[in-house]
């Protein structure tokens, strides 16, 4: 049972472009949405986050969404840059499972200059 | 500071034996978390311990165990390897139970033969 899901494996952007990454889950008790950048044999690292009571989260080039009614995410990167190379993942937790994330598949983005 | 460390970070082990892995979280950090990521699975949760006590378990065997000690240094055991517990183990730390402020480590990676 997948409770979030990435549906794009992949994703190729120009740089200077937006990237868009996307993600949907089923768990309506999920409060907690993450993102994470992961680069091969390193740990992922934490990105931007948002809460459920909210529905837009600014970080510097990055900028994530959430529509709750369609229990969707969006991470929007703008300025893309070709250090932005790298898999990212969503994901979610709910109230009082603190360190329980599920994650989601990931998604390669390939930034070429 | 000191992020959180993994040890070994590479593992070569056959069918049937038992391994043990390590973490050491931020100084600080009460919490750490496990993780299991393969190529089929993604990002998996295994189990979280807080103080020393496991909070919340993921849907693996109870072949897969974990222990924390009072220092908050936390460690996971698979006994009777299976060549599909071959992946990337990752261990994160936080200060308490929170999704936020979850750090992860560069992982170890376990190849069964």
């Amino acid at each position: 049972d997948q409770q979030v899901k990435q549906n794009s494996p992949s994703l190729s952007v120009q740089e200077g472009r937006i990237s868009i990454l996307n993600c949907d889950y089923t768990n309506s008790m999920f409060d907690y949405f993450l993102w994470y950048k992961k680069y091969p044999a390193e740990g992922p690292t934490f990105l931007i986050s948002i809460s459920s009571i909210k529905d837009k989260n600014e970080d510097g080039r990055f900028t994530v969404f959430l529509n709750k009614s369609a229990k969707h995410l969006s991470l929007h990167i703008v300025p893309s840059q070709p250090g932005d190379s790298a898999v990212y993942f969503c994901a979610a937790s709910a109230y009082n499972q603190g360190g329980k994330l599920i994650f989601g598949q990931g998604t390669e983005l390939s930034v070429k200059p | 500071k000191a992020g959180v460390t993994q040890t070994p970070r590479y593992l070569i082990k056959t069918r049937g034996q038992q391994v043990t892995l390590s973490c050491s979280p931020i100084s600080g950090h009460r919490s750490v978390s496990w993780y299991q990521q393969t190529p089929g699975q993604g990002l998996q949760f295994l189990f979280e311990y807080f103080s020393e006590t496991q909070r919340n378990k993921g849907n693996f065997p109870g072949r897969f165990s974990g222990r924390q000690f009072s220092n908050s240094r936390s460690e996971m055991n698979v006994s009777t390897l299976e060549l599909g517990d071959s992946a990337l183990y990752l261990c994160a730390s936080s200060f308490d139970s929170t999704s936020y402020g979850y750090t992860f480590g560069s992982g170890t990676r376990l190849t069964v033969v």
